[in-house]
């Protein structure tokens, strides 16, 4: 079945620094991609999303390219802030009925000034 | 436009007792989802609808039922609670071919079973 792999967390950096967070994927086909942010004591909310090979989603300085010979769509961003302090979720809609999403176990994002 | 809502959003249950998750939303979407969320493993599916009267399991159903008798509602229902369904409870909504699929969550209930 469909699976997603994030690295895990607590990942915690300096204001300013870039930031990675790994996330790759298992699934047939061609999967949609994406990934999510929870901010403390809130809902998840859609940051980026990708829909096929190379595209390159990017929202708030985020960015992430579906790579498909990887399988792998990894978060990055070239200067975090304290208010990117949240976790994130990778996430991948497959080919099944339903518009179904699988979920990675999520990495928390700690920005201290 | 509210989006998702949820009630309530704490809850403490015993063991054995029952109780109803509520979930709305009010942007005319005909997929709507439960979903369970544990420490450190990411969000669980446990069952999901495509349109009213149209329920599936999802990864995680038992113990659980659902039904979808208008567009705008989906509520779960625990019948036996048990310590292990103490989790955080997220309902979401999407809607085919808008917005690449994505999915609208609401704010989440706490449940804790004791």
């Amino acid at each position: 079945g469909d699976s997603v792999t994030q690295m895990e967390g607590p990942v915690t950096l300096s204001e300013e620094a870039f930031l990675t967070i790994n996330c790759t994927y298992t699934a047939t086909g061609y999967p949609s991609l994406f990934w999510y942010v929870q901010y403390p004591g809130e809902g998840l909310q859609l940051l980026l999303k990708a829909t096929k090979a190379d595209d390159k989603g990017s929202n708030k300085g985020f960015e992430a390219t579906y790579r498909k010979e990887t399988t792998s769509f990894h978060l990055e961003k070239g200067s975090v802030q304290v208010s990117d302090s949240a976790v994130y979720f990778c996430a991948l809609r497959g080919l099944g009925g339903g518009n179904k999403l699988t979920f990675g176990t999520g990495t928390q994002l700690k920005v201290e000034l | 436009n509210a989006g998702v809502t949820q009630t309530p959003k704490f809850r403490i249950l015993k063991i054995g007792q029952s109780m109803t998750l509520q979930c709305t939303q009010d942007m005319n979407h005909n997929y709507m989802y439960w979903y369970r969320q544990d420490p450190g493993m990411g969000l669980k599916l446990i069952y999901y609808s495509v349109g009213a009267g149209i329920t599936d399991k999802g990864e995680v159903p038992n113990g659980y039922n659902v039904s979808r008798s208008t567009t705008e509602d989906f509520p779960l229902r625990l019948e036996l609670a048990a310590p292990s369904q103490t989790s955080v409870y997220f309902c979401a909504s999407s809607q085919p071919g808008q917005g690449g699929y994505e999915q609208y969550f609401g704010p989440g209930t706490r449940l804790t079973v004791t």
